[in-house]
């Protein structure tokens, strides 16, 4: 257990519908990521929130929505999505965004059918 | 280069040190680091170094790290049948938010 968590663990999708992947961390951390994971290839940061803003986007299409309520909790909401967008995504918490020591969640493997 | 490079696969047998090493890309990055991804699981950061030190020890684990040639290793002592994984390294670029990843080494374990 590392403090952050992530649901669904799995979910698959049609290229259709609407979907929202969720983290949650108890660490009191005040930074919040996403990352994308695809086979073969790097890590590829999405997101980033410090105290609840966005300060990062990683040139990512608007079909991949994010969202940050507060400090805790962070969404990535998924509309309209392409099957190379099959991946496993993960979640990462900081103390804040200078990032020195990041904790990642298990991550949502997603499938677009 | 741009890329953190890292070998794909590593195979060692059970007792004996494994050594995984990396390539980064950026000399005034601040921090390197190691994770640790089991299958089906997500990463679980396992030590980082400060770049203004050579080396850091922490029970079984040994980062070195030579600036100079922007490598960075990972030493296991004593490899057991559960460190089999992908170790993925990854550095943290002065003035970024972004930490930048190798893809990965694959770290099998033969009983």
């Amino acid at each position: 257990e590392t403090g952050v968590t992530q649901t669904p663990r799995h979910l698959v999708m049609g290229m259709t519908n609407k979907k929202s992947l969720k983290c949650e961390q108890h660490l009191g951390h005040n930074a919040m990521y996403w990352y994308k994971q695809s086979a073969k290839k790097p890590l590829e940061l999405m997101f980033v929130y410090n105290f609840k803003e966005q300060t990062e986007n990683n040139s990512v299409p608007s079909r991949f929505s994010p969202e940050c309520p507060n400090s805790s909790h962070l969404f990535l909401h998924l509309h309209t999505l392409q099957p190379e967008d099959s991946a496993l995504y993960l979640c990462a918490s900081s103390q804040d965004a200078r990032n020195t020591e990041a904790f990642f969640g298990q991550g949502t493997r997603l499938t677009v059918v | 280069g741009e890329d953190v490079e890292q070998s794909l696969f590593l195979s060692v047998r059970e007792g004996d040190s494994s050594v995984i090493n990396c390539t980064y890309t950026d000399s005034s990055s601040t921090y390197l680091y190691w994770y640790k991804q089991e299958p089906g699981a997500g990463l679980q950061l396992l030590t980082y170094i400060f770049s203004n030190m050579d080396m850091k020890q922490d029970q079984r684990l040994t980062v070195l790290l030579n600036k100079k040639d922007k490598h960075l290793s990972l030493r296991i002592a004593d490899t057991q049948t559960g460190d089999s994984a992908i170790y993925f390294c990854a550095e943290l670029r002065a003035g970024s938010y972004q930490l930048t990843f190798g893809k990965g080494t694959k770290l099998s374990v033969i009983p």
